[in-house]
């Protein structure tokens, strides 16, 4: 069974702390995901990556940096968290040649 | 914005009716895909259909995509309790990948 895993579920974090997010994938998928949502605004594309040590920014990359060390970890990092990033964090996986990509459960993220 | 947008935002039907929702795109794209999230959870993909095709079904799901009016709909037949849930699409291009802001359906039992 294929499996997407997100370190936390929820998180309360302060305003300027360093946060991290961790996903980890069992697919061998080169392609990884974060997004953010928020009502009304739906799914929004932080980065991405297709291969290790490679990322690319999505739509509101500000704010954000993110890791891909190993093939199966993708990190999403708040260098200097604020009360905006207030969010549900969702992370993705997807192979090559398929387009479907493979969602984790969430990190709802509350910043104080 | 490159949102996809989904209408109605919301929809509310009895359980057997047929529930139908659009989706808009404004980017060109390669394939356009359905997604499902249960409350609070990770979204489940349901069905794609590439941008070459018109028609897709799979199982109580028909799916229809017009590349000349960049929009696309989702058509739920013989809906159950089981079917609420929020219903996004999602198109992707080179480098591109762009969800809706989705559809809240409830199915009333």
């Amino acid at each position: 069974d294929v499996k997407v895993t997100q370190s936390s579920r929820y998180l309360v974090k302060r305003t300027g702390e360093k946060v991290f997010l961790e996903c980890v994938q069992d697919m061998d998928h080169e392609n990884m995901f974060w997004y953010r949502q928020d009502p009304g605004l739906g799914l929004r594309l932080i980065y991405f990556s297709y291969d290790v040590k490679m990322k690319e920014k999505g739509d509101i990359p500000e704010g954000y940096s993110v890791s891909r060390e190993k093939k199966e970890r993708f990190s999403l990092i708040l260098e200097s968290a604020s009360t905006n990033q207030t969010s549900m964090y969702l992370c993705a996986s997807r192979g090559r040649e398929n387009n479907e990509q493979f969602f984790g459960p969430g990190t709802r993220l509350t910043v104080l | 914005s490159q949102q996809g947008e989904e209408d109605p935002q919301a929809l509310s039907i009895q359980e057997g009716e047929n529930a139908t929702m659009n989706c808009s795109y404004k980017t060109s794209i390669n394939n356009l895909q359905w997604y499902r999230q249960n409350s609070g959870r990770g979204l489940v993909h349901l069905i794609l259909i590439r941008s070459n095709e018109r028609e897709k079904h799979s199982g109580r799901l028909r799916v229809t995509l017009d590349t000349s009016k960049k929009s696309s709909s989702l058509l739920i037949t013989a809906s159950r309790a089981a079917d609420t849930a929020s219903y996004f699409c999602h198109v992707s291009g080179t480098y591109k990948y762009i969800f809706g802001t989705g559809t809240r359906l409830k199915v009333l039992a």
